[in-house]
């Protein structure tokens, strides 16, 4: 049972186009996180959030935890070739010790 | 540039061999995981360590053993590896006890992944 469900699990999309991911779960999270990853590389953290309803915004890129905090979405604005990657979101459970546990990833395509 | 290394970054072995794959960090963190990989399946997380010689089992450990004598390395151990076993692996690690967590500060830093195919 996947405990985080992301989606699309593939997204490929023309250069200026903008897009979401969705990451939903049955299961609340004290911490919800997403990273990028590069071919090659491992998994880098872009943003952690932690309120329920908080918004971050990290230049095109807006990340929000839902009010109950069992879901999160991150919304690029106006996608560039660069943001290619595989996309993955990570919760946090309290009585978990820390553990992550990670969605299924999403592999996103900006074509020129 | 503080980082999570790999040793390993290809690795091609055969059915029934004993693999060790070697994770060194250089941020004195307390944590460190051992993922595996797979499209359409994500990172799941086979073992965590939250000390020296301290080691608890993940999501899906059976098939893997691992080994911390040292704060700074965590290694992987296949004793008999398997075709199923053929993925990506991702060691990582944070700063954080995981007694003392609090909500976000379970941030991991990732070394650049193993891929190892059995054959």
């Amino acid at each position: 049972t996947q405990l985080l469900e992301q989606s699309p699990q593939f997204l490929s999309i023309q250069e200026g186009e903008n897009l979401t991911v969705y990451c939903n779960s049955s299961s609340v999270f004290s911490s919800l996180q997403w990273y990028r990853q590069e071919p090659g590389e491992g998994p880098v953290l872009l943003v952690t959030v932690v309120t329920g309803g908080e918004v971050k915004k990290l230049k095109r890129l807006t990340f929000q935890f839902g009010d109950a905090r069992k879901d999160s979405s991150l919304h690029i604005t106006a996608a560039q070739p660069g943001d290619t990657g595989l996309y993955l979101c990570a919760g946090e459970r309290g009585n978990q010790g820390g553990k992550l546990i990670f969605g299924q990833g999403t592999e996103l395509s900006v074509k020129p | 540039d503080v980082k999570v290394t790999q040793s390993s970054r290809y690795l091609v072995k055969r059915t029934g061999e004993k693999v060790f794959l070697e994770c060194v960090q250089d941020m004195d963190h307390e944590n460190m995981f051992w993922y595996r990989q797979d499209p359409g399946l994500g990172l799941r997380l086979i073992y965590f360590s939250y000390d020296v010689k301290m080691k608890e089992k993940g999501d899906i450990p059976e098939g893997y053993s691992v080994s911390r004598e040292k704060k700074e390395r965590f290694s992987l151990i296949l004793e008999s590896a398997s075709t199923n076993q053929t993925s990506m692996y991702l060691c990582a690690s944070s700063s954080r006890s995981l007694g003392r967590v609090r909500p976000g500060a379970n941030v991991l830093t990732f070394g650049a992944g193993s891929r190892l195919t059995v054959l």
